[in-house]
């Protein structure tokens, strides 16, 4: 069965700093990947997705992801963060099956 | 484009009481998903329909869980009788299936929170 291990429970980052996030899969043929992000209250927006192709692919709000499949990670990046970007980050894995979600990373963004 | 819409955004209700959450889906759709978010377990699919016919049940915690989809343009998500641990966010998310793929990616409503004491 298809999993999603999101290592970091919580990361802190001061505004205009890079960020990445870190994603690892679980799945034995070529994965669907997604990033979503959550802000309190509110449902879940996807952010970007990889289905084939291109390994680095862009997303909304200034944000980009890797596939590499050596690896099984998936990490989102962006290279200025925004205090606007403060959030909780989820990634997803599909294969035949409905998205898997991992635990989620909380992002808080100081001044 | 309306997105998927949740109805109540929030239910507070006590122990034994029966709980209904709501779901319309975005027009065009054939799937739709329920989840579960608590802070232990993160985001559980629970069941999920294609063409308005349950596919998959098996995260249905127990029996006092229950889903239908009458039609295309809705879903309901039943508690009977709801307990202090069914306390979380519910949300419904709706897809449909691109070609020469295996699932779309999802659009989530704004969420049901419950509050059971």
């Amino acid at each position: 069965a298809q999993s999603v291990t999101q290592p970091d429970i919580h990361i802190t980052v001061s505004e205009g700093a890079s960020l990445e996030l870190r994603c690892n899969y679980s799945y034995g043929a070529t994965p669907y990947l997604f990033w979503y992000v959550q802000s309190p209250g509110q449902g879940l927006q996807l952010l970007l997705k990889y289905f084939s192709g291109d390994t680095l692919v862009q997303g909304i709000k200034g944000f980009e992801a890797e596939f590499k499949r050596s690896q099984s990670s998936f990490n989102l990046r962006k290279p200025s963060v925004h205090w606007s970007d403060a959030a909780e980050y989820f990634c997803a894995v599909s294969g035949n099956t409905p998205l898997v979600f991992g635990k989620g990373t909380r992002l808080s963004v100081i001044a | 484009d309306a997105g998927v819409i949740q109805s109540p955004r929030h239910e507070v209700t006590e122990m034994g009481q029966e709980v209904t959450l709501r779901c319309k889906p975005i027009s065009g759709h054939d799937y739709l998903f329920w989840y579960r978010q608590t802070m232990m377990r993160g985001l559980e699919l629970l069941i999920y329909f294609n063409n308005n016919v349950p596919i998959d049940d098996s995260g249905m915690p127990e029996d006092r869980f229950s889903a239908k989809m009458p039609n295309a343009s809705f879903s309901t998500l039943k508690i009977q009788p709801s307990e202090p641990r069914d306390s979380a966010v519910y949300f419904c998310a709706s897809s449909f299936l691109r070609t020469g793929t295996n699932t779309g990616e999802l659009f989530f409503g704004e969420g049901s929170r419950l509050t059971v004491l």
